[in-house]
């Protein structure tokens, strides 16, 4: 069992939609990031959060250290939208970004 | 935000040849580097971690005289794929930060690799 594990794998929205993409982790981790990976394979940040909820336009994420699980929401989506997200965890033992343990992905496809 | 290049973008290569990967941090000074592979379908796998100046450290199970890191300064390094076989065909991918716990991270645009 992987210790960070999102769902769904592949979600498929009609514009317009919100999305919500599901993130759990198993072990003690000090930080949760979202990772945009565009078709090309480009990996952009979108959020780091260890508490609580941050928002950047049309994209909203939390975090509940409790229940050990992160959500990612995407309001008004659009084609463009279309990408892997990926979350990851920084664990708790780590120094530096280099002790991150990835989810597989979620592959989001937004039809016009 | 920062700008990490990494480049070639794509590289098609003959069997038993080397590879270099560059990744450059362009407006920030980059203390450490990390390098990552992705198979199709999977998930970002760290293979090592590049600091200026001296050796990178591998991840269990990353032959580091195949996988040769160079980080001779604070906005380069490289990644060379020496004796390349099918099996190193994969997805690279770079990213670069100060070295501090829970930074945000910056990626490149990473670099597929085709071993023929």
């Amino acid at each position: 069992k992987n210790e960070v594990e999102q769902s769904p794998q592949n979600l498929t929205a009609q514009e317009g939609e919100f999305i919500t993409i599901n993130c759990s982790y198993s072990v003690g981790i000090s930080a949760l990031h979202w990772l945009q990976q565009h078709p090309g394979g480009g990996i952009v940040s979108l959020f780091m959060l260890s508490s609580g909820k941050k928002k950047h336009g049309r994209l909203i994420a939390t975090i509940n250290i409790q229940e050990k699980h992160s959500s990612l929401h995407i309001t008004a989506s659009h084609p463009r939208d279309s990408a892997v997200y990926i979350c990851a965890g920084t664990m708790n033992y780590g120094g530096s970004q280099g002790n991150l343990i990835f989810g597989k992905g979620t592959k989001l496809s937004v039809k016009p | 935000g920062a700008v990490v290049s990494q480049h070639p973008s794509r590289v098609i290569c003959k069997s038993g040849t080397s590879v270099k990967i560059e990744c450059r941090s362009l407006d920030f000074q980059a203390t450490t580097m990390f390098w990552y592979r992705q198979f199709p379908k999977q998930s970002l796998m760290l293979m090592a971690t590049s600091n200026e100046g001296s050796k990178a450290t591998y991840e269990q199970g990353v032959e580091k005289d195949k996988f040769l890191i160079n980080h001779a300064s604070l906005t380069l390094s490289t990644l060379t794929v020496t004796s390349a076989h099918p099996e190193d065909s994969s997805f690279y991918i770079c990213s670069a930060g100060g070295g501090k716990a829970n930074e945000k991270l910056f990626f490149g645009s990473g670099t597929q690799l085709s071993v023929l």
